[in-house]
């Protein structure tokens, strides 16, 4: 079956940038769908923060745009995420998930199981 | 843009009914058909439990089901089971964002 898994370091420190990765197992990124990245604190819940398709067509938060970058890698089935000038503000469990939107559906079917990320020197 | 707003917490008995709001504006909710719930158990990810607006995804029970009124969507678990004790936040597009709501945490007593 489809699966994403979330890697990349655990702990950033302030100003700097945080990376991380999404790899895809069960499905081709090339073969369509759009995917995505969330991210979950306790006191803010859920945020979207970008959508990227499997050609590369990026969508981003408003509120978080100018600090994030996402990208694809199809030949080997991951996408990425870069979040830079980070604060304490952007300690979250980040997830990956996979969005169906199109032929008039919109919705995150697929998610990983989420990486903590902390921000702290 | 701001996040959908839904109750806190809800709670029943196991076989009642509850209901879990969700207001936003006419530029996400009332504005499409693309609102969707997830279910979440703690240290868990997200699990979709409907789409656009009503439907239910294959494995979902129907105790679950969606409605939408102006731009106030609604999630109701009826015949509550103790498995449905967890955290539910809706979704939904809104053109350049896709917000979530608050959250509301269910309690089964």
């Amino acid at each position: 079956q489809v699966q994403l898994q979330e890697s990349g370091p655990g702990l950033v420190k302030p100003s700097e940038t945080l990376s991380l990765t999404c790899t895809v197992s069960g499905y081709s990124i090339s073969s369509g769908y759009y995917w995505v990245w969330i991210r979950q604190t306790p006191g803010e819940g859920l945020e979207w923060i970008a959508t990227i398709s499997h050609r590369g067509d990026s969508y981003y938060n408003p509120s978080l745009k100018s600090r994030v970058t996402i990208s694809v890698d199809t030949p080997e089935n991951q996408f990425f995420l870069q979040l830079r000038s980070v604060t304490a503000a952007d300690t979250a469990l980040y997830y990956c998930a996979r969005y169906v939107f199109g032929d008039g559906s919109c919705y995150f079917d697929l998610w990983g199981q989420g990486t903590l990320v902390t921000v702290s020197s | 843009q701001s996040a959908l707003t839904q109750p806190r917490s809800v709670s029943g008995s196991p076989g009642q009914s509850v209901t879990i709001s969700c207001a936003g504006t006419s530029s996400d909710v009332g504005g499409y058909n693309y609102v969707s719930w997830y279910q979440q158990h703690p240290g868990k990810a997200p699990k979709l439990i409907i789409y656009d607006v009503t439907k239910r995804p294959s494995g979902v029970p129907d105790r679950f089901s969606g409605s939408k009124s102006g731009n106030t969507a609604s999630l109701t678990i009826s015949g509550l089971q103790a498995e449905d004790d967890a955290d539910y936040y809706c979704s939904s597009y809104a053109g350049t964002n896709t917000p979530f709501g608050t959250g509301t945490k269910v309690t089964v007593l």
